[in-house]
């Protein structure tokens, strides 16, 4: 399994410019996450989604868009980047149900975004 | 979700125990503590979760107190590959968004 993959690595985009990060997971997880991580702070949540077709707004989703149209995918889209947007972005995915153990997330390496 | 309070840093010697803090005194009952490690530029890492009993794994041991108030996460033998930023989350089991919420955590140098 490759668990979960993010493309691209590393963007570079100008105000105003829009995008599309990619996110796949292999492992059959029914909720999938965007987070964003600025330098020197912890994670924050942009967007989640429970299942196919059904997301939700997480901590911070202002300038975000997101779709989940198969249970493998996930993209999160950027349509008026501004500079503020410039942080790293991570995708995640986990297993939930009455009956899971726990919720362990599972993350991708990351796409470093910086918008000048 | 209760919040959490670990220290910024810590430092510990290569082959020694790390002994890493994390103060929740206002978790609720139903609510579970977490770890997860993120090393340099990498996502986060699941390490081991618990909710009133002391866990132990291959990774680490947490060692969570009778009243719940607060917890340590153990790494018994630490090497330069477990420098690292170490968060600390609670949050209620399962639930309807099941996201993380991701302090500062504490940056963790093991030295040689």
């Amino acid at each position: 399994n490759a668990g979960v993959t993010q493309t691209p690595k590393f963007r570079i985009l100008k105000i105003g410019q829009s995008m599309t990060l990619q996110c796949t997971q292999d492992m059959n997880h029914n909720y999938m996450y965007w987070y964003r991580q600025d330098p020197g702070m912890g994670l924050k949540l942009i967007y989640y989604s429970v299942g196919a077709g059904i997301t939700d707004k997480g901590e911070v989703p202002n300038g975000y868009n997101v779709s989940r149209s198969t249970t493998e995918d996930f993209p999160l889209r950027l349509e008026l980047a501004a500079p503020s947007q410039t942080s790293v972005y991570f995708c995640a995915s986990s297993y939930q149900s009455g009956l899971a153990a726990h919720n362990e997330q599972f993350f991708g390496p990351g796409t470093r975004l910086t918008v000048l | 979700d209760a919040k959490t309070t670990q220290p910024t840093s810590m430092d510990c010697a290569e082959g020694r125990a790390a002994n890493l803090p994390c103060n929740h005194s206002t978790i609720s009952g139903n609510e579970y503590v977490y770890w997860y490690r993120q090393i340099h530029s990498q996502g986060p890492q699941y390490i081991i979760h618990g909710l009133k009993n002391n866990e132990t794994n291959e990774m680490a041991s947490l060692i969570i107190t009778e009243d719940r108030k607060s917890s340590t996460l153990i790494l018994p033998h630490a090497t330069l590959r477990d420098t690292a930023v170490y968060y600390c989350i609670v949050r209620s089991y399962g639930g309807s968004q099941g996201n993380l919420i991701f302090g500062k955590g504490t940056k963790l140098s093991v030295k040689p």
